[in-house]
């Protein structure tokens, strides 16, 4: 079974500008989740989403979203990015089918903003 | 609010030696525990998990310690080796369904010497 995938691997932006961050999640998998992950913050929960809809949220501004498709793959977007942007984004996907679900993790998008 | 870290930034281990990786929550309120393994341009991988009610599990040449009353996790990695070289996280979880939010802790680096 194919892991979980995500486009692009690397990703170099200025500021001011957008970005969309593409991941499919294992076959089956109807949660995504995604995290950022920086050096001086770590992994940080940025949002959940299942059956099309966000259903948590973690504490980034509103410049974050994302989306999910009924195929159950999911895009997170950045808008006006900031230097501070600049992070390796991680996408996570699960069962959802019990109160804990293992959670695989795809091998990110390397976000550099210039 | 609910925070997990890490006592140790880096450890250096000599092949074959156990190791230990330590690991501190807040939130008395989690009810999984995770260990992941993250190598360089790789994304989390899942070790091995325990639940709130138990206070050991043991996998493949690891074992994981719980201690609720100190509120501390502790990875254990039976005869180290090369590969087992890379950056650990524990992860904690709440018992809610419906939420897939994994809150990290900071990382320890383990370098295996030769």
């Amino acid at each position: 079974k194919a892991g979980v995938t995500q486009t692009p691997r690397y990703l170099i932006k200025t500021r001011g500008q957008q970005v969309t961050l593409s991941c499919s999640p294992i076959s089956g998998h109807r949660s995504v989740s995604w995290y950022q992950q920086t050096p001086g913050q770590g992994l940080q929960f940025l949002f959940e989403y299942f059956s099309e809809t966000q259903r948590n949220k973690g504490n980034f501004p509103g410049r974050f979203s994302g989306r999910q498709f009924s195929n159950s793959r999911s895009e997170m977007n950045v808008s006006t990015l900031e230097l501070g942007d600049s992070a390796l984004y991680l996408c996570a996907s699960s069962l959802r089918q019990s109160s804990y679900n293992e959670q695989f993790f795809g091998p990110g998008t390397r976000l550099t903003v210039l | 609010g609910e925070s997990v870290g890490l006592h140790l930034p880096t450890l250096s281990v000599q092949e074959g030696d156990n190791s230990i990786i330590n690991c501190a929550y807040s939130n008395s309120a989690s009810d999984y525990f995770i260990w992941y393994k993250q190598e360089s341009g790789k994304g989390p991988q899942f070790i091995i998990d325990i639940r709130s009610n138990m206070d050991k599990r043991q996998g493949q040449r690891v074992t994981v310690l719980l201690n609720k009353t100190v509120k501390h996790l502790s990875l254990q990695i039976a005869a180290t080796q090369p590969g087992d070289s890379a950056v650990y996280f524990c992860a904690e979880k709440g018992s809610n369904f419906g939420n897939e939010k994994l809150t990290f802790g900071t990382g320890t680096r383990l370098t295996i010497i030769p």
